[in-house]
């Protein structure tokens, strides 16, 4: 059975400064997505990292993965209130586990403070 | 436009009272699911379909049934509804080619049961 952690799940942070969330996963899968979901809002797709090394950017937010150690970390450079939201990692199915169900994280909420 | 659509958007019902929220994707996605999501719990599976006819449990399935009889629809049923249902549904779909399971999400459903 997949697991998959976030830390943290909580992160209030202000204007500015750097952080990272990380997304750790606990059996093999090769590709990992990262969602933002705004308050009261649906999910978005935010990244989608295919490959072992995959590092994707989009303005103030980076992504990477790791699959050797089942490590994602979506990294926050210079925050600004627009980025509050709560953000959602989901490792693909192992395929070859027989099951295509998807598991998400809790979410980190983050919020960025003036 | 590409979209998921769910209906109804809000949602308040009695114990016991059957009823059906739909989902509709018009992308020709194989993959289409349904989650729910609850505070400090995150998101959940509930059931996800690979296509037509084809349907599996996710995390939390006790309480749901699914139907895939056509690719674009993905009806959620509860056939007895009780309180521990109450929650925010989502249905996503996804484009199965190349082993993608990026999820697109619907605008959520607010399902309250008393």
């Amino acid at each position: 059975e997949l697991k998959v952690e976030q830390n943290p799940l909580f992160l209030s942070m202000q204007e500015g400064k750097n952080y990272t969330i990380y997304c750790n996963y606990s059996t093999t899968s090769d590709r990992l997505y990262w969602y933002r979901q705004d308050p009261g809002k649906s999910l978005e797709s935010l990244f989608v990292l295919l490959s072992n090394g995959a590092v994707k950017q989009e303005g103030r937010l980076m992504a990477s993965l790791d699959t050797k150690a089942r490590l994602s970390t979506l990294h926050i450079t210079a925050a600004v209130h627009d980025l509050s939201a709560t953000y959602f990692c989901a490792p693909s199915p192992s395929f070859g586990a027989g099951s295509y169900q998807l598991t998400f994280g809790k979410g980190t909420k983050l919020s960025v403070i003036p | 436009e590409a979209q998921v659509t769910q209906n109804p958007r809000y949602l308040i019902t009695v114990t016991g009272k059957k009823l059906t929220v739909t989902c509709s994707q018009n992308m020709n996605h194989e993959y289409m699911s349904w989650y729910r999501q609850d505070p400090g719990l995150g998101l959940r599976q509930i059931y996800y379909s690979m296509n037509v006819e084809v349907t599996d449990k996710g995390d939390v399935p006790e309480g749901y049934k699914v139907s895939r009889k056509e690719k674009r629809n993905f009806p959620l049923i509860l056939e007895s509804p009780s309180p521990n249902q109450t929650s925010l549904y989502f249905c996503a779909s996804s484009f199965l080619g190349q082993g993608s399971y990026e999820q697109y999400f619907g605008p959520g459903t607010r399902l309250t049961v008393t």
